[in-house]
């Protein structure tokens, strides 16, 4: 079956500009997580979901980044005023229940440049 | 909180032979453990994971990982590894119920040579 698909692949930005990434998971999968890859480190978290609401929004690293999954499915992760340091790999991840020992299923990333 | 060090920045290692990569873990509860591969222009794939039960769990690809409690470390192994085995390592530590977000390490890069 599918796997967990991200939109744009690549996005190239200027600072101060708003972007929007988009994550559409396996389907029937209720949890979804967004991490950021930067160069040369492991994926750090940002939120996660468990259906439409937010339950874990700890690792976003200021409130120029958002992210929404109005009926539990797709997700999309804001950032507004981006910066030169925004540019990374983000990460999005689902996984059939928000439950430890579930596995996490990771889409194939979207880079983002800011430059 | 909980963070995961993996010593080894970067391993060489001939074609055919065995291979372990070093993860230590730090959380105060009981961890839920994962490795992860990540090759170039592809996403995270699991190799395995351990939660409970038997410390050895085997995984995909010939893969197997040791948990060992007192020396808070989950090590990566493989008897014989492969060309296609080159790639990025992620070890990654996982809460409990309600903190299901996963803390990776930096990651090991394996290099094969013929």
């Amino acid at each position: 079956g599918a796997g967990v698909s991200q939109t744009p692949s690549n996005k190239v930005t200027e600072k101060g500009k708003y972007v929007e990434l988009r994550c559409d998971p396996i389907s029937g999968h209720t949890a979804l997580y967004w991490y950021r890859q930067s160069l040369g480190q492991g994926p750090e978290f940002l939120i996660y979901f468990q259906g439409t609401g937010a339950a874990d929004d700890s690792g976003l690293p200021n409130d120029r980044f958002f992210a929404v999954r109005p009926e539990g499915s797709v997700s999309t992760l804001k950032i507004q005023r981006t910066e030169r340091g925004d540019s990374a790999v983000y990460l999005c991840a689902s996984s059939p229940r928000r439950v430890p020992t579930d596995t996490q299923y990771f889409g194939p990333g979207t880079r983002l440049t800011v430059l | 909180a909980q963070s995961v060090t993996q010593p080894d920045i970067h391993i060489t290692v001939s074609e055919g032979a065995s291979l372990e990569l070093r993860c230590n873990y730090s959380y105060g509860a009981t961890p839920y453990l994962f490795w992860y591969v990540q090759s170039p222009g592809q996403g995270l794939q699991l190799l395995l994971k351990y939660f409970s039960g038997d410390t050895l769990v085997q995984g995909i690809k010939g893969f197997e990982a040791e948990f060992k409690r007192s020396q808070s470390s989950f090590n990566l192994r493989k008897p014989s590894v492969h060309w296609s085995d080159a790639a990025e390592y992620f070890c990654a530590v996982g809460g409990g119920f309600g903190n299901e977000k996963l803390t990776f390490g930096t990651g090991t890069r394996l290099t094969i040579i013929p």
